[in-house]
């Protein structure tokens, strides 16, 4: 079983829907980050999480650290949100761990006009 | 914040041969990380970049096929060596911003073997 999974691995939407990409982990984390990447390869960050919710326009996140698991939303869906979203933990462990990333697989997402 | 800039932004390169891929930052900044992405995969870290010390390799990842420099803490250098078919992927840089902790990614790599 992976650390990060993720759900759903595609996800196909109609331009104004609402979407709601999930997020569950196994180890404990010191922080949670949910990124974007567009078909050239660049990453962008949209969210580091550490507790509750944050909400940037159209994106809405949130993680239950009780339940081990986050949420990305993006209301009024739009074909230029069409990406690669993925979600990624920083591991909680100090030393030579600190600051490590483990991703989840990503979810492919294609919104159709 | 960070901005990263990260060239080559992609090669073809032969069989054989080795390529170095630079990440320089705008600001000094403590961790710095090279990650690989396979097609069709997520990201694989290969290593962390320490400043003025040898890298921290992760399992699978060896020092003779991936020298990594760090001069300073703005820069770094990844060498992908005596390269093959297998060894193309995305390759990308990556900081934490020391004061928000807040994660930033150069625009990748792309790199063919042929």
């Amino acid at each position: 079983k992976n650390e990060v999974e993720q759900s759903p691995q595609n996800l196909t939407a109609q331009e104004g829907e609402f979407i709601t990409i999930n997020c569950s982990y196994s180890v404990g984390i010191s922080a949670l980050h949910w990124l974007q990447q567009h078909p050239g390869g660049g990453i962008v960050s949209l969210f580091m999480l550490s507790s509750g919710k944050k909400k940037h326009g159209r994106l809405i996140a949130t993680i239950n650290i009780q339940e081990k698991h986050s949420s990305l939303h993006i209301t009024a869906s739009h074909p230029r949100d069409s990406a690669v979203y993925i979600c990624a933990v920083r591991s909680a462990v100090g030393g030579t761990s600190y600051g490590k990333l483990t991703f989840g697989q990503g979810t492919i997402l294609t919104v159709h006009p | 914040s960070a901005v990263i800039s990260q060239k080559p932004s992609r090669d073809i390169c032969q069989r054989g041969t080795s390529l170095t891929i630079q990440c320089q930052v705008d600001s000094q900044v403590t961790m710095m990380f090279w990650y690989r992405q396979q097609p069709g995969q997520s990201l694989t870290l290969i290593a962390t970049a320490n400043q003025g010390s040898e890298a921290t390799y992760e399992s699978g990842f060896v020092i003779d096929k991936f020298p990594i420099s760090r001069p300073n803490l703005t820069f770094s250098t990844l060498t992908v060596s005596n390269m093959s078919p297998e060894d193309s992927s995305i390759y990308l840089c990556s900081v934490i911003a020391g004061g928000s902790g807040e994660l930033f990614f150069g625009e990748g790599s792309r790199l063919t073997v042929l």
